[in-house]
């Protein structure tokens, strides 16, 4: 059980075009989603809180208008990277918290990496 | 505010000798503490947590750690190391209050040598 998938697992785009990507939460239902992001070799940076229904909360230095986060269901969240830019490029990790469990655990997707050429 | 200081970067042992991931924490609230493990190009994996129930907490796979609020240590032990815990070892702290947001030390990279 508490399986989070995601897709793409590996994107390739050319820079200034959008790339969505999808988190879902497979056998529980998710009221709160996270985004991270990981840099090579690096720790994971949370970009995002993603709320069912709400608007998403974004930490400091996260761009809303480039990264955006859209959670309309309770298994579902998505992140489009907008405009993408080589820059860009890195491994994006979701993470949800089961709605119905321990409200400390959460269970991660398996990453999609991003190329932006 | 919360962070979590991995105390290094790159541990080697030889394989069946003990494994030793230090991790020192801070947060204004009192902690939830997890340890995940990343294999290359696979997902996280939680190895163990600490949600303020018994301080030395078993996980998979043999590994353990102990709470030590004094010393505000969570560190990871393993007796006997294998081949197969090589990887990349993140100590993660959130609080229990707020958005549950986790925060990620830097990370370990354990090397197991045959």
């Amino acid at each position: 059980g508490a399986v989070v998938s995601q897709h793409p697992s590996r994107v390739i785009c050319k820079s200034g075009t959008s790339v969505k990507i999808e988190c879902r939460s497979l056998d529980f239902q998710a009221t709160t989603m996270f985004w991270y992001r990981q840099f090579p070799k690096k720790s994971l940076m949370l970009m995002a809180t993603s709320n069912e229904g709400s608007k998403a909360t974004y930490e400091q230095g996260v761009e809303k208008d480039k990264f955006l986060i859209n959670h309309a269901s309770l298994t579902l969240s998505t992140l489009t990277v907008t405009s993408a830019h080589p820059e860009d490029s890195s491994f994006y990790i979701c993470s949800a918290v089961n709605s119905g469990g321990s409200s400390y655990e959460q269970y991660f997707g398996p990453g999609t990496r991003l190329t932006v050429t | 505010a919360q962070s979590v200081t991995q105390l290094d970067s790159h541990v080697s042992v030889s394989e069946g000798t003990p494994v030793l991931l230090r991790c020192n924490y801070s947060s204004s609230y009192s902690p939830s503490l997890f340890w995940y493990v990343q294999h290359p190009n696979k997902g996280l994996q939680l190895l163990l947590k600490y949600t303020s129930a018994a301080t030395l907490v078993k996980g998979i796979n043999g590994f353990e750690a102990e709470f030590k609020k004094s010393e505000t240590s969570f560190h990871l032990t393993k007796p006997s190391a294998h081949m197969s815990d090589a990887a990349e070892y993140f100590c993660v702290v959130t609080s229990s209050w707020g958005r549950r947001a986790l925060t990620f030390g830097s990370g370990t990279r354990l090397q197991v040598q045959p």
